[in-house]
């Protein structure tokens, strides 16, 4: 029972480099989000799902995109990266207790560094 | 847009003292509130879930309160254990899920 699995856990970039981040998950969720953390901010809200093939902007969404091909996926892509984007990225899950009514699943988080 | 705030910011306690955090929101019309477990360099870990219906939820040494009306939510941990040494976060959901910045706490043997 593997919950949300992000892939991968660590990465270094160079500044304009472009790479894809992955969510996973096996608990047939209806909604997923992309979060990232930094010191001293809480975690906000970069994109989030709430079904296959749809996707909305959270509160920080410039510089990335997102996709939700298949129920249990979703991706987080950086075009471009900057070093503004150093930050651990934690995906969840959560499913639709009533609309709008979810418990959220948080995976182990990425680790980005963008030199 | 929803703002979560959570105070203290840090606590220090002895071993077997109680705990108390605390979560405001400004927004009253969420669904839920979670609270949720962090360690250094690790994920999220759900601790527990306050429907708005609901006034209270326990889990062994943990009790969380929820006023609504108030905007406020409390996390209490009984006889705390170094093993309680970690963040705390709090979360207003309004269909999306609006974060504190969390309290660390340090629980000193």
């Amino acid at each position: 029972n593997a919950g949300v699995t992000q892939t991968p856990k660590f990465r270094v970039l160079k500044t304009g480099q472009s790479m894809t981040l992955l969510c996973a998950q096996d608990m047939n969720h209806e909604y997923m989000y992309w979060y990232r953390q930094d010191p001293g901010m809480g975690l906000r809200l970069i994109h989030y799902s709430v079904g296959e093939g749809t996707t909305a902007k959270g509160e920080v969404p410039d510089g990335y995109n997102v996709s939700r091909l298949k129920k249990q996926n979703f991706l987080l892509g950086l075009e471009s990266a900057a070093p503004s984007q150093t930050s651990v990225y934690f995906c969840a899950s959560s499913y639709k207790l009533e609309a709008g009514n979810t418990e959220a699943f948080f995976g182990q988080g990425t680790r980005l560094t963008v030199v | 847009k929803q703002e979560v705030t959570q105070i203290p910011a840090a606590l220090s306690v002895p071993e077997g003292e109680n705990l108390v955090l605390n979560c405001s929101f400004t927004d009253s019309a969420i669904y839920n509130l979670q609270w949720f477990r962090q360690d250094p360099g690790k994920g999220l870990t759900s601790l527990l879930l306050i429907q708005s219906s609901q006034r209270e939820q326990t889990s062994g040494r943990l009790n969380a309160s929820l006023d609504k009306s108030s905007g406020r939510s409390t996390l209490y941990i009984a006889a705390s254990q170094p093993g309680d040494s970690a963040t705390y976060l709090c979360a207003a959901n309004d269909y999306k899920l609006s974060f504190g910045a969390g309290t660390t706490v340090t629980v000193r043997a």
